[in-house]
């Protein structure tokens, strides 16, 4: 049961443009949310978060918004660059502590110069 | 400030033998937390570790075990390997638990690649 869903396995976008990641849940329990980048050969990185509690979190080029009615989550990145392209993962938890994380499938982004 | 450092970074292994993976956190961490990556499956929780004790456990076969030590440094064993082992096992630390404190971030470590012949 895939509580965390990232429906686009890939995406491709010209640079320059607006690039935007979605990410389904289904569990009402959670309520503090995650994406992650991944590079080849490395480990997956910390990109942004947002709790429940906000429908929007902004760090530079990158925004994360929440819907909680729709348990959906989206992740834009504006402008879009070639250093951007990397494997995506939303990962969610249901208390903002020691709960483990869930997290997607991915979704792998290509910037396109 | 090192990073999360895993060993080995690649290994071949055949059925029914067994492997342990090591992974040191970075220094202050406490809380190390292991996962397989799969094409297609993401990123699936095995446990998470902290001073010492198993905290949370992921749906895995008892196979999969794991402990962490004094240091914090932890080691993930999977016993009687299958083909479907074969996986990228990323370990992660954090500095209060699996979702932190403040951030929620997971610090992860570049990962043990391993293949089962």
């Amino acid at each position: 049961d895939q509580q965390v869903k990232q429906n686009s396995p890939s995406l491709s976008v010209q640079e320059g443009r607006i690039s935007i990641l979605n990410c389904d849940y289904t569990n009402s329990m959670f309520d503090y949310f995650l994406w992650y980048k991944k590079y080849p050969a490395e480990g997956p990185t910390f990109l942004i978060s947002i709790s429940s509690i906000k429908d929007k979190n902004e760090d530079g080029r990158f925004t994360v918004f929440l819907n909680k009615s729709a348990k959906h989550l989206s992740l834009h990145i504006v402008p879009s660059q070639p250093g951007d392209s990397a494997v995506y993962f939303c990962a969610a938890s249901p208390v903002f502590g020691n709960e483990k994380l869930t997290f997607g499938t991915g979704t792998r982004l290509t910037i396109i110069p | 400030k090192a990073g999360v450092t895993q060993t080995p970074r690649y290994l071949i292994k055949t059925r029914g033998q067994q492997v342990t993976l090591s992974c040191s956190p970075i220094s202050g961490h406490r809380s190390v937390s292991w996962y397989q990556q799969t094409p297609g499956q993401g990123l699936q929780f095995l446990f998470e570790y902290f001073s010492e004790t198993q905290r949370n456990k992921g749906n895995f076969p008892g196979r999969f075990s794991g402990r962490q030590f004094s240091n914090s440094r932890s080691e993930m064993n999977v016993s009687t390997l299958e083909l479907g082992d074969s996986a990228l096992y990323l370990c992660a630390s954090s500095l209060e638990g699996l979702a932190g404190r403040d951030t929620g971030e997971l610090f992860f470590g570049e990962g043990s690649r391993l293949t089962v012949l």
